[in-house]
């Protein structure tokens, strides 16, 4: 069974779309995080979420809108992608701040 | 604010030789400390956490940490390298108390040469 699910596993569009990206985890985790990976592979985190509530919500554009119906889910949405949205996305899950098991990651490409 | 410092961008050893990846925090406390690597187009797998206790401690992989206080310094080491252990290796500091973000280094590459 896989622990932490991302959907799709690549996502390639053009500029100015909307997209999503969706997330789940089967661990019974109260947190759930957004990572943004770069080309450098430089690993920022965007968000968090405990329980369905927003508790860390870094310096993202407010293109970008997190969405967790409930503490199994949290999915991304995109508005008007630019072409430096383009990078490796991961979904994460933690019991607190204890470890944090990682998706496999969803690699979108914006032209 | 927690950081962390990965100073190799990009280490190569051959296999079997022993591998010393360097990390060092920046925390006004004892924090929680993490090694994570992540394979080409996976995602990341923890290989061992400090959180109290033994300053040494032992991960998947046959890797091993040792939390040094007085250095701020986690390096991770492995006595024999298999090629099979090419691959990203990031170093993560994590604050103690509620829901804390946990920081990510900027990675090491490690390359395994025959």
């Amino acid at each position: 069974d896989t622990a932490v699910s991302q959907t799709p596993k690549y996502l390639v569009t053009q500029m100015g779309n909307d997209k999503s990206i969706k997330c789940e985890q089967n661990l019974g985790h109260d947190t759930m995080y957004w990572y943004k990976q770069d080309s450098k592979k430089f690993l920022k985190i965007m968000f968090s979420y405990n329980n369905k509530e927003l508790i860390i919500n870094e310096t993202v554009p407010n293109r970008f809108s997190p969405k967790s119906p409930d503490k199994a889910h949290l999915n991304l949405h995109i508005n008007s992608l630019e072409l430096g949205d383009s990078a490796v996305y991961f979904c994460a899950s933690s019991q607190e701040v204890y470890e944090q098991f990682f998706g496999p990651g969803t690699r979108l490409t914006v032209l | 604010a927690q950081s962390v410092t990965q100073p190799d961008i990009h280490i190569t050893v051959s296999e079997g030789a022993s591998l010393e990846l360097r990390c060092n925090y920046s925390y006004g406390a004892t924090p929680y400390l993490f090694w994570y690597v992540q394979s080409p187009g996976q995602g990341l797998q923890l290989l061992l956490k400090y959180f109290s206790g033994d300053t040494l401690v032992q991960g998947i992989k046959g890797f091993e940490a040792e939390f040094k206080r007085s250095q701020s310094s986690f390096n991770l080491r492995k006595p024999s390298v298999h090629w099979s252990d090419a691959a990203e290796y990031f170093c993560a500091v994590g604050a103690r108390g509620g829901y804390q973000k946990v920081t990510f280094g900027t990675g090491t590459k490690l390359q395994v040469i025959p």
